[in-house]
């Protein structure tokens, strides 16, 4: 199957400072990456999506000056939580969809195992 | 607007119990639907899915059919294992750009 990965799994972090999160597909090439945040015991909520070589497409209610995404290549997108502030402690998992080359599901997203940002 | 409701838990059965965990949604137009697996401590696992109408999604026992008349997705399973523990998401991708809409989830544990 598919491999998702992100980068740091976990990272606790000053109030003020920026944190950079890395989401890779190690095996494929995704057109399309998402970035979600899950709070204890609730859903995953869709921050924002991310396709190679253009502008995130944020939701509603996330700041896109405060989390910044970089989707660089085909391969690889980062999420950068600038100004973390206590509020922004969350689990933060990315996921990739398939392009094309290998018999993985277009329609499916491949998910990372999350990273954990605690912030003091 | 596209939402994912799905039963409150968390879940206990015993080894070999059956299991359903209800999934309804509301969408407009033609969603796809999937149910994802989160076992402890590791990242969302795709479960089955089903693109249209009457669709069964079957993986590891699993079954769910897409009920358009009920706008349900029910998850099934005639016999749990211990292994089965984890937490259970039902979601539905509203369209083409392949964004998921996410159910609360659903944390089932069995014991032996």
């Amino acid at each position: 199957g598919a491999v998702v990965s992100q980068h740091p799994s976990w990272v606790i972090c000053k109030s003020g400072t920026s944190v950079k999160i890395e989401c890779r597909s190690l095996d494929f090439q995704a057109t399309t990456m998402f970035w979600y945040r899950q709070f204890p015991k609730q859903s995953l909520m869709l921050m924002a999506t991310s396709n190679e070589g253009s502008k995130a497409t944020y939701e509603q209610g996330v700041e896109k000056d405060k989390f910044l995404i970089n989707h660089a290549s085909l391969t690889l997108s980062t999420l950068t939580v600038t100004s973390a502030h206590p509020e922004d402690s969350s689990f933060y998992i990315c996921s990739a969809r398939f392009i094309s080359g290998r018999s993985l599901d277009t329609d499916t997203q491949y998910f990372g195992p999350g990273t954990r940002l605690t912030v003091l | 607007g596209n939402s994912v409701t799905q039963m409150e838990g968390p879940v206990t059965l015993s080894e070999e119990a059956f299991l359903t965990i209800n999934c309804t949604y509301t969408a407009t137009g033609y969603p796809s639907l999937f149910w994802y697996v989160q076992y402890p401590g590791e990242g969302l696992q795709l479960l089955l899915k089903a693109t249209k109408a009457d669709d069964k999604g079957s993986n590891k026992g699993f079954e769910a059919t897409y009920r358009k008349e009920t706008t349900s997705f029910h998850l099934e399973k005639g016999s749990v294992q211990v292994s089965d523990s984890a937490v259970y998401f039902c979601a539905l991708s509203p369209g083409s750009q392949g964004n998921l809409i996410f159910g609360k989830g659903t944390k089932l544990s069995v014991k032996p």
